[in-house]
C-alpha cells in the first residue's frame, strides 16, 4: 500500500506561470517531507525539505506547503522556467521509518517556452 | 568534494552472469542506500546500512546482496542477474554524525546513477 501518492504522473505548465505539484501522504507520524528533482540520466537532487512543524518552507522560487490535517503537500514554483522541466519526487520519513524515505512515484513537470 | 559516485555508469548483462555495483561517499555520511528506479514505478528501496559493517532489507531485497565493509562504500552485487533486474540503479548517503541531530539528517544525496540491462 503506497503510503506517499503522487497522483499527477505529468504536468505541462507556460514558462513564467505558477507550477503546482500535489503529494498525499496517509501516515500521521511522518514528520519531515522532501523534494527531490531528477533531470533524465541524473540523479534525484535534493530542492527543499519541510518539518511538520512549519506549514510553509520557501526558498528562492521554490515553496513547499504541508497541511498536516489533510495529509498533503505541495510544492510551488513560481516563476515556471524552461529549466524546471524534470520529474519531481516527493518523500517523507519519520513514524517508524528508521530514518529511511519513502518516495512517491514522481511527477513529469514540462515547462514549455 | 565528490559527493556520491557509482561505478560503473551503465553494464551489460546475460542472465545469470553476476556483477558488483560500486558506490562511494565522501561526506562522511553514516547511512547508505540502494535504489532501483523502473518507469512508474518511482525509487525503492533495495538494501541500506546504518553504518560500516551492518547492513539492512527494504523494499525489494531480492536477488541482490550488499556489504559495508568501509565507511565510504556500499556494494551491490548480484549473483545471477535475470531481465527483471534490469533498471536504473542509484546509491545514496544521509546522516552525518556531525552536527545537529534533527530530522535534516534524513536528507539524502544520490548518485549519478548505473543503467543496468540484463539480456
Amino acid at each position: 500500500d503506497q503510503q506517499v501518492k503522487q497522483n499527477s504522473p505529468s504536468l505541462s505548465v507556460q514558462e513564467g506561470r505558477i507550477s503546482i505539484l500535489n503529494c498525499d501522504y496517509t501516515n500521521s507520524m511522518f514528520d519531515y517531507f522532501l523534494w527531490y528533482k531528477k533531470y533524465p540520466a541524473e540523479g534525484p537532487t535534493f530542492l527543499i525539505s519541510i518539518s511538520s512543524i512549519k506549514d510553509k518552507n520557501e526558498d528562492g522560487r521554490f515553496t513547499v506547503f504541508l497541511n498536516k490535517s489533510a495529509k498533503h503537500l505541495s510544492l510551488h514554483i513560481v516563476p515556471s522556467q524552461p529549466g524546471d522541466s524534470a520529474v519531481y519526487f516527493c518523500a517523507a520519513s519519520g513514524g517508524g521509518s528508521q530514518g529511511n524515505l519513502i518516495f512517491g512515484k514522481g511527477t513529469k513537470l514540462s515547462v514549455k517556452p | 568534494n565528490a559527493g556520491v559516485t557509482q561505478t560503473p555508469k551503465f553494464r551489460v548483462l546475460k542472465t545469470g552472469q553476476s556483477m558488483t555495483l560500486l558506490c562511494a561517499q565522501d561526506m562522511n555520511h553514516e547511512y547508505m542506500y540502494w535504489y532501483r528506479q523502473d518507469p512508474g514505478m518511482g525509487l525503492r528501496l533495495i538494501h541500506y546500512s546504518v553504518g560500516e559493517g551492518t547492513t539492512a532489507k527494504g523494499e525489494v531485497p531480492d536477488g541482490y546482496n550488499v556489504s559495508r565493509l568501509k565507511k565510504q562504500n556500499f556494494l551491490l552485487g548480484l549473483e545471477s542477474a535475470a531481465p527483471s533486474q534490469t533498471s536504473v540503479y542509484f546509491c545514496a548517503s544521509s546522516f552525518p554524525l556531525s552536527g545537529p541531530l534533527d530530522s535534516s539528517t534524513d536528507t539524502q544525496y544520490f548518485g549519478p546513477g548505473t543503467r543496468l540491462t540484463v539480456l
